[in-house]
C-alpha cells in the first residue's frame, strides 16, 4: 500500500498569511493526488485533483503542485473561512489512501 | 445541483449487519464511479471501497479492513448506491460518506454526501 505523509500535522497562522502544506507518498504516484478541506462537523470538500487542477468553484488562492512523491498545497492569502483540516489522497492504485491531515488554526 | 444523501446509519451490536443507502441527484449517476469513505470519531479519512460504472462492468474494489464483510452495490435505475455491512466490529464505528468519482479516469473524488453515522456497540 502507498503511505501518504502530511506535514505539519497542525499549524497556526493569521488571516492574510501564505500557508504551505506538504504531502509525501511512499512511492511514485505521478500526479494522481487530490486535496480536501474539512471543517468541524462537516463533510470533506474536494479542492484539487491531478495535483494542481482546481475543482469547480474553488477560490484561486488555493493551488497545488508536485509530481512523483512530493506535493504541496498552498493558500496564498489565508481567509477566515480557510481554517479547517486539510487532507491529501492518492488515487494511483488500490487501496486509495489519505494523509493524516493538517489542521490549520487561527494564530 | 449535484446531491448525495446518505441514510441507514444507526446503532448496531457487534456481529450485526446494516445497509447504508446513498441517493444521488443532479447528474447522470450511471456514468460515474462511486465510493464509500469513512471517518472514525476524531480520526482521519479512510477509503472503504468503490464500484465502477456500467461501462466498466460495475466491478468493485475494497479496503483490506472491510473485504469479505462489506459489499458495495448500485442501482442505476434508482440513482442509488448501497453499502451492505456484515459482521460489524466496534472499529467500524464511523461516519460513512458517499463520494462521487469524477468523469476522468482514474477518477478523483469530486462530490461528497453529508455522511451517516454508524455506531457499533453492545
Amino acid at each position: 500500500d502507498i503511505q501518504m505523509t502530511q506535514s505539519p500535522s497542525s499549524l497556526s497562522a493569521s488571516v492574510g498569511d501564505r500557508v504551505t502544506i506538504t504531502c509525501r507518498a511512499s512511492q511514485g504516484i505521478s500526479n494522481y493526488l487530490a486535496w480536501f478541506q474539512q471543517k468541524p462537523g462537516k463533510a470533506p470538500k474536494s479542492l484539487i485533483y491531478h495535483a494542481s487542477s482546481l475543482q469547480s468553484g474553488v477560490p484561486s488562492r488555493f493551488s497545488g503542485s508536485g509530481s512523483g512523491t512530493d506535493f504541496t498545497l498552498t493558500i496564498s492569502s489565508l481567509q477566515p473561512e480557510d481554517f479547517a483540516t486539510y487532507y491529501c489522497q492518492h488515487y494511483k492504485n488500490y487501496p486509495l489512501t489519505f494523509g493524516g491531515g493538517t489542521k490549520v488554526e487561527i494564530k | 445541483e449535484v446531491q448525495l444523501v446518505e441514510s441507514g446509519g444507526g446503532l448496531v451490536q457487534p456481529g450485526g449487519s446494516l445497509r447504508l443507502s446513498c441517493a444521488a441527484s443532479g447528474f447522470i449517476f450511471s456514468d460515474h464511479y462511486m465510493d464509500w469513505v469513512r471517518q472514525a470519531p476524531g480520526k482521519g479519512l479512510e477509503w472503504v471501497g468503490r464500484t465502477r460504472n456500467k461501462a466498466n462492468s460495475y466491478t468493485t474494489e475494497y479496503a483490506a479492513s472491510v473485504k469479505d464483510r462489506f459489499t458495495i452495490s448500485r442501482d442505476d435505475s434508482k440513482n442509488s448506491l448501497y453499502l451492505q455491512m456484515n459482521s460489524l466490529k466496534t472499529e467500524d464505528t464511523a461516519v460513512y460518506y458517499c463520494v462521487r468519482g469524477g468523469s476522468i479516469i482514474p477518477p478523483p473524488f469530486d462530490c461528497w454526501g453529508q455522511g451517516t453515522l454508524v455506531t457499533v456497540s453492545s
